[in-house]
Order: structure tokens, then sequence, then C-alpha cells
């Protein structure tokens, strides 16, 4: 049972446009959520989280909404750029001492020139 | 800062030998470390949880005769694959975390081919 989806495997965006990633999650213990950008053949890179206490968090060019109730999470990145092709997992996190993260399958992210 | 890294990056070995992975937090004190598996085009499959000075916890259906994990300091951990099999092919990746954050930070990655 995958606990925390991406819908979307793949996203193409003009440059200077908006990208906007979407995530869903099941479990409503998750009390933290990330996301991170992976270029192939590399590690993730982690971008930006959200404690489940706010509903947004930003970080330049990159946005995070959390809407509990819909169990739903979206990263926005405006203005978008060439660089910003990769792949995005989101991950959600629980309280306790290991504190292990779940990942989605991942959104490819094209953004066009 | 939090910065981390795995060594080797790359590693070719025969059917039925063993290798060692070694990821090292080269900035901070990471507590626990993570071992993930990454398949073609498929998400970050957690293996085990290393904390240090204590056994590794493995996830359901990881062997851990298989990966045997070591994180015998602060800042390494080390994921020994052994008797490898073609299989075992694939793309390792750890992870560190601050001490009560949830952030991890991952490795470069290590591209093992089994032969």
């Amino acid at each position: 049972d995958q606990q925390v989806k991406q819908n979307s495997p793949s996203l193409s965006v003009q440059e200077g446009r908006i990208s906007i990633l979407n995530c869903d999650y099941t479990n409503s213990m998750f009390d933290y959520f990330l996301w991170y950008k992976k270029y192939p053949a590399e590690g993730p890179t982690f971008l930006i989280s959200i404690s489940s206490i706010k509903d947004k968090n930003e970080d330049g060019r990159f946005t995070v909404f959390l809407n509990k109730s819909a169990k739903h999470l979206s990263l926005h990145i405006v203005p978008s750029q060439p660089g910003d092709s990769a792949v995005y997992f989101c991950a959600a996190g629980l309280s306790g001492s290991a504190r292990q993260l779940t990942f989605g399958s991942g959104t490819q992210l094209t953004v066009l020139p | 800062g939090a910065v981390v890294s795995q060594h080797p990056s790359r590693v070719i070995c025969k059917s039925g030998t063993s290798v060692k992975i070694e990821c090292r937090s080269l900035d901070f004190q990471a507590t626990t470390m993570f071992w993930y598996r990454q398949f073609p085009k498929q998400s970050l499959m957690l293996m085990a949880t290393s904390n240090e000075g204590s056994k590794a916890t493995y996830e359901q259906g990881v062997e851990k005769d298989k990966f045997l994990i070591n994180h015998a300091s602060l800042t390494l951990s080390t994921l020994t694959v052994t008797s490898a099999h073609p299989e075992d092919s694939s793309f390792y990746i750890c992870s560190a975390r601050f001490p009560g954050r949830y952030e991890q930070y991952f490795g470069p990655g290590t591209r093992l081919t089994v032969t």
C-alpha cells in the first residue's frame, strides 16, 4: 500500500512559467513533509520541507503548500528554469526516534527553454 | 553544510563475491543513517535504518544476512552486500539525518553491477 503517491510521472513546463508538482498521502499520522530533487545517477538533494502545523513554506523560487484535510501537498516552482529539470520526490515523516521517511514515486519535471 | 559522501561510486563484481559500500557524513554527526535502493524509474526503497552503536533495523523483505550494515561511528556507516548475485545489481544510496530533525541528506549513490 503506497502511503505517499505522486500520480503524475511527468510534467513539462515552459521556462519562466510556474511548475506545480503534486503529492497525496494516506497516513494522517505523518507530521512532516519534504521535497527532494534528483538528477540521474545522483543522490536526492533536499529542497524544502513543511511541518504539519503549517500550511505554507517558502524558500526563494520554491513554495510548498500543505492541505491536511485533503492529505495533499504541492510544490510550486516559479519561475521555472531549465536547470530545474529533474525528478522530484515528495516524502513524509512520522515522529519517533527513527523519523524514517516514506517517499513517493517521483515526478519527472522537464522545463522547456 | 550537510555533506554526505559515498564510496565507491561504481563497482563491478563477480557473482558470489562481497562488496562494501561506505557512507560518511562529512560535516555533521549523524546518529541515524539510512540505506536505500533504487531500481530504474522507481522510487527509493528503504532497506534499513542504521543507528550508531546498535544493530540496524531492516525493512520487511530485506535479508539482514545478505545486506550487512555497520554503523561504527557517528560519521560512518557501511553496507556490505555478501555473496552478490546479478539480481543485487542496483543503485544504492545512503542518507544521514541530523539528530532531532527529519531532513535526510543523501550521498551520491553507488551503482553496483554484479556479473
